[in-house]
């Protein structure tokens, strides 16, 4: 179990830019959550996937943003034309369905500064 | 919808003094609740969850937390607390049933611990 890996860490792009994140998740878990943290707020769920289908994308924050999970196990986060409000955390989380209580366990988070 | 208030952001106390930072909630169906720890640039560590049972749940670290139903609270507890538990503390509610939006955990915004020497 290596834990929940995302990269980059850091981005530092310019306003209108595309930006790619990649998330892996711990093997074998079949959930897989996107979740943005601002400077002094919790994390806001963002979407989320069971394997390869995404359950859940209306919370995503605008129609720049999107996520794949195209064979079940990484997944990516893209947000296109990039804006100065996207500057933000990007956390992945991961879980087994099925696993007691809905616990879920966080990566280490992709900060983005648009610039 | 659930929601999660976290009534202190920030909480100043003294090396080896007890803690507790409070968290309320609101669903209207049972919810998961769990406490999470946040060092500065990192993601964010499980501290304790409470499902069922024993209302009294320990985590790591030495910290404790009590489910209270009827005043929907959580509140995270640590009798002795040190320098190394500076972080920024989230309390989370999940529902049981997992469908839509509503699998992910929903935030509180979080409560900056200070431990002062």
């Amino acid at each position: 179990d290596t834990g929940v890996s995302q990269n980059p860490r850091h981005k530092i792009t310019k306003r209108g830019q595309n930006v790619t994140f990649r998330c892996d998740p711990i093997s074998e878990h079949n959930r897989l959550y996107w979740y943005r943290q601002t400077l002094g707020q919790g994390p806001e769920f963002l979407t989320y996937f069971q394997n390869e289908a995404q359950l859940e994308k209306s919370r995503l924050l605008s129609d720049r943003f999107s996520a794949e999970r195209p064979k079940g196990s990484f997944s990516t986060l893209e947000i296109q034309r990039t804006e100065q409000g996207d500057s933000a955390m990007y956390l992945c989380a991961s879980r087994m369905e099925g696993s007691s209580g809905n616990t879920i366990y966080f990566g280490e988070g992709s900060w983005l500064t648009v610039v | 919808a659930q929601s999660v208030t976290q009534l202190d952001s920030q909480v100043p106390v003294f090396e080896e003094a007890p803690v507790e930072l409070r968290c309320n909630y609101s669903s209207s169906v049972s919810v998961y609740l769990f406490w999470y720890v946040q060092y500065p640039n990192q993601g964010l560590q499980l501290l304790l969850k409470y499902l069922s049972g024993s209302t009294l749940v320990k985590g790591i670290n030495g910290f404790e937390a009590e489910f209270n139903k009827s005043q929907t609270s959580f509140h995270l507890r640590k009798p002795s607390v040190h320098i190394s538990d500076t972080a920024e503390y989230f309390c989370a509610v999940s529902v049981p049933y997992s469908g839509g939006g509503a699998d992910g955990l929903t935030f509180g915004k979080g409560t900056h611990l200070i431990i002062q020497p």
